[in-house]
């Protein structure tokens, strides 16, 4: 079975500055895929960033990138440079292997405030 | 491009009744996934079609159902509704066989049960 555990329940960051949500996993399986999605008040979930298992490097999507340590299980995720915007909830997600299709198992998520 | 499409955004049940949800997904995604959103569980899966097959299957009763028709859009029963049913339900859409593909989320329809 995979878990997502995401430790932070909420994090204050001041404006400008850069935060790191944290992100650890467990999964027996060799292949699998990271994602992180943002969800604003209004409810709907924003795709991030994407890491696979098999990449051989950190991904990084404008101002996300993920600082992934496969050893440690781990997949943070780091905002540069705070919006005021960027106040949401974060969550961390994992893909399976193949034969569990599209199925996403979510952590607890991370409630994101940034300070003027 | 539209994106994933949720009706309605907003329903109210009581308890016994039942309701269903519909989904549309984004044009040339053919995988249909729904997510449950509740304060104390979070955000579990549901199910997802896949050519109008159910693929995956979460830990859900029976009342709850779905089913996806031939031009992939999706829709979702719960029967029976308890008060524990009040969430976000939302549907998520993706490409088949691209592994790096995330899934695209609508906006939800968050449902209270009184």
């Amino acid at each position: 079975a995979q878990k997502i555990t995401q430790t932070q329940p909420g994090m204050f960051v001041q404006e400008k500055e850069a935060v790191t949500l944290d992100c650890t996993y467990d999964t027996s399986d060799p292949s699998y895929g990271l994602f992180w999605y943002k969800q604003p008040s209004s409810g709907e979930m924003i795709f991030l960033i994407y890491q696979g298992s098999y990449d051989q490097q950190n991904a990084t999507e404008g101002r996300y990138s993920l600082n992934f340590q496969k050893a440690r299980k781990s997949a943070n995720l780091v905002i540069s440079a705070s919006q005021l915007g960027d106040s949401a909830m974060y969550f961390c997600a994992m893909r399976g292997p193949y034969n569990a299709g599209n199925m996403l198992t979510f952590g607890g998520g991370t409630r994101l405030m940034v300070k003027p | 491009k539209a994106g994933v499409t949720q009706t309605p955004r907003y329903l109210i049940k009581t308890r016994g009744q039942q309701v269903t949800l519909s989904c549309s997904p984004i044009s040339g995604h053919r995988s249909v996934s729904w997510y449950q959103q509740t304060p104390g569980q979070g955000l579990q899966f549901l199910f997802e079609y896949f050519s109008e097959t159910q693929r995956n299957k979460g830990n859900f009763p029976g009342r709850f159902s779905g089913r996806q028709f031939s031009n992939s859009r999706s829709e979702m029963n719960v029967s029976t509704l308890e008060l524990g049913d009040s969430a976000l339900y939302l549907c998520a859409s993706s490409l088949q066989g691209a592994r790096d593909q995330p899934q695209h989320f609508g906006d939800g329809t968050r449902l209270s049960i009184l």
